[in-house]
């Protein structure tokens, strides 16, 4: 079955890190672009991040600088390191398969407050 | 980053079709891009249902019934997701996407309520 699981979200203070994880099955993640899009609370969505099947890596400029997506193929696994969380990087994160993001996990929820 | 604008909700009755809108930019033509289109209902996670570039180059999710369509309005540079025959299990958020370069943009979401 082809299925993604999200997994690391959590409550973090302002300025902390944490690393989001996107295991995959029933494809391989390394042959597929990746995305990371994310859901505030009661709001739409936001796409976040993508890594392409070569490596090449983009972010939206809300996250530039802060967050890092890449992949660990032995794992097919994705992953996001989100450094210096801010109040308003609250929200659900999904991971995505593909241009089409046509397969999405369930989401992993992060919530940033003191 | 450019703005795709739907309007934030419809209804229809059911049996009825629902024609959901998703404009572009100026500066963007509606006729360079795929649009994809996502069902979001409350509490999970976003459903590919289709995309849409030209009647002959489209795709349908997987398991998606061909009553969800894609097509275009050139002239109003818009989008459009056509849904017939609606049923209660239609009522969701819908969301439009492109890929205008090496980024993702997403509309703000249609609520879609089923009278």
């Amino acid at each position: 079955e082809v299925q993604l699981v999200e997994s690391g979200g959590g409550l973090i203070q302002p300025g902390g890190s944490l690393r989001l994880s996107c295991a995959a099955s029933g494809f391989t993640v390394s042959s597929n672009y990746m995305n990371w899009v994310r859901q505030a609370p009661g709001k739409g969505l936001e796409w976040v991040s993508v890594i392409y099947s070569g490596g090449n890596t983009y972010y939206a400029d809300s996250v530039k600088g802060r967050f890092t997506i890449s992949r660990d193929s032995s794992r097919n696994t994705l992953y996001l390191q989100i450094n210096s969380l801010r109040a308003e990087d609250t929200a659900v994160y999904y991971c995505a398969r593909s241009d089409a993001f046509d397969i999405w996990g369930q989401g992993t929820t992060v919530t940033v407050s003191s | 980053q450019p703005v795709l604008t739907q309007p934030p909700s419809s209804s229809a009755s059911p049996g009825e079709s629902a024609r959901l809108t998703c404009t572009l930019p100026s500066d963007i033509n509606v006729g360079s891009y795929n649009i994809y289109w996502y069902q979001q209902k409350s509490g999970s996670p976003p459903r590919y249902l289709l995309y849409y570039y030209s009647d002959s180059d489209k795709g349908q999710g997987s398991g998606v019934p061909s009553r969800f369509s894609g097509s275009k309005d050139a002239s109003a540079n818009t989008g459009i997701l056509l849904i017939s025959g609606l049923q209660s299990e239609d009522e969701a958020d819908y969301y439009c996407m492109i890929w205008p370069s090496n980024a993702v943009v997403f509309g703000g979401g249609t609520r879609l309520t089923v009278l």
